[in-house]
């Protein structure tokens, strides 16, 4: 059973674009929401995150919204770049920490020049 | 480089078999964490080690073990191979008991292809 649900699987868009990544989540429990990016053949790394009590976060080209009450959030790149091709993970916390980490399945970004 | 170093890169190995992965945390983090990544079910979080012991236990099979040494490296070890343990397995490590969400690095991972 999925925790956290992601769509699309894999985006194209082009230089310059905006590059939207959605996320859904059912447990009201969940109180830190990151977003991950990876490179292949790297790990994935920390992008942004954000918390229900704020609706959204900005930083650089990267926005997270969060709707609390449809229990969504997502992912928006402005301006995007051929570098940020890559596959962008959302992912879900419980109280408690790392321990309580819920991924998303992923969505492969690739920005055509 | 995130400071988290897993090995080997790739693994290849038959059904049956009985595997052993690294991971050597960054620098100064108590904490390691094991995760499994395969491509229709996304990161999935094995289990947790905080200073040797035992913290936290996720969707982790019985044939699959971990431990993590005085000098603080995990290993995980996986035995009786399937086909369907194929997959990308990440160590990632934080400073922390509970998870400090900032500090949690992710190595490059080790790539299982069991045949």
């Amino acid at each position: 059973q999925q925790q956290v649900k992601q769509s699309p699987q894999s985006l194209i868009v082009q230089k310059g674009g905006i590059s939207i990544i959605n996320c859904a989540y059912e447990n009201t429990a969940f109180d830190y929401f990151p977003w991950y990016q990876q490179f292949p053949g790297k790990g994935p790394a920390l992008l942004i995150a954000i918390r229900p009590d704020v609706s959204e976060k900005k930083e650089g080209r990267f926005t997270i919204s969060f709707n609390k009450s449809a229990k969504q959030f997502s992912l928006h790149i402005m301006d995007s770049q051929p570098g940020d091709s890559a596959t962008y993970f959302c992912a879900a916390s419980l109280p408690g920490g790392a321990n309580n980490l819920f991924f998303g399945t992923g969505t492969r970004l690739t920005v055509i020049p | 480089d995130s400071g988290v170093t897993q090995t080997p890169k790739h693994l290849i190995t038959a059904t049956g078999q009985r595997v052993t992965l690294r991971c050597s945390p960054r620098s100064g983090d108590l904490s390691v964490y094991w995760y499994q990544q395969s491509l229709d079910q996304g990161l999935q979080f094995l289990i947790q080690y905080y200073n040797g012991e035992e913290r936290a236990k996720g969707n982790i099979l019985e044939r699959f073990s971990a431990q993590q040494f005085p000098d603080l490296h995990s290993e995980l070890n996986l035995s009786s191979l399937e086909l369907g343990d194929s997959a990308l397995y990440f160590c990632a490590s934080s400073a922390n008991r509970g998870g400090d969400l900032y500090g949690y690095t992710f190595g490059s991972g080790t790539r299982l292809t069991v045949v």
